[in-house]
């Protein structure tokens, strides 16, 4: 069956390291998402592609945040540096069309900042 | 920005009991999402509605798309239903999530 692939799994790092974060989505799917998840919330967006564009990371922290999907297919989310406040689970999603589509998430990469 | 709100917040069942877990929205949506989310983070869909009821298995969702709310049943329910479940609504072209239910079932 087909599924969204993240990596990695786990990373521990200390403050002010860079840390990134990769993932491919099922194959053919337009829409990628990448969303940050703290304990005992839901996921909050950071950003959303159609195709290689973004269409929205107005929530993204583009100071230390930064993500792409150059060729509209894997993608690849970066921190620099790392903050103690960034420890989360960092999930991604893609999504077949923009809107009304089933949404299949990854695993997920669990972010621990010393 | 759509408000998506979740009830109860954290729900304990004796296996067996029927269980019912509530979403409301503030706006109006194009689907609703009901997704389940075990320890260690993996996230599921289990249904994606725009209107009426669905059934699979031992879950139900329904959604009132006038009175802007939704419905997770489980029947029959079992320790491996033990999960995280979190409705998601959409609106325009994005996502908005509810802060879950964690469900515990009891043997």
């Amino acid at each position: 069956e087909a599924e969204v692939a993240q990596s990695p799994r786990y990373k521990i790092t200390e403050k002010s390291q860079a840390v990134a974060f990769w993932c491919d989505p099922i194959s053919g799917h337009a829409t990628l998402y990448w969303y940050r998840q703290i304990l005992g919330q839901g996921p909050e967006l950071l950003v959303q592609f159609q195709d290689e564009s973004v269409v929205d990371d107005s929530q993204l922290p583009k100071d230390r945040f930064s993500a792409e999907r150059l060729k509209g297919v894997d993608s690849t989310l970066k921190i620099q540096p790392a903050e103690l406040g960034d420890s989360a689970m960092y999930l991604c999603a893609s999504s077949s069309n923009l809107g009304t589509g089933e949404l299949f998430f990854g695993e997920g990469s669990r972010l621990t900042v010393l | 920005k759509n408000e998506v709100e979740q009830s109860p917040q954290n729900l304990t069942a004796q296996e067996g009991e029927f269980i019912t877990i509530n979403c409301s929205y503030s706006v109006g949506i194009s689907a609703l999402h009901w997704l389940q989310q075990h320890p260690g983070g993996g996230i599921v869909s289990l249904f994606m509605l725009s209107s009426g009821k669905k059934k699979h298995g031992r879950l139900i969702a329904t959604i009132n798309i006038q009175e802007k709310h939704s419905s997770l049943h489980i029947t029959a329910s079992h320790p491996r239903d033990s999960a995280v479940y979190i409705c998601a609504v959409e609106f325009g072209n994005q996502f908005y999530f509810g802060t879950g239910t964690s469900l515990t079932v009891i043997p």
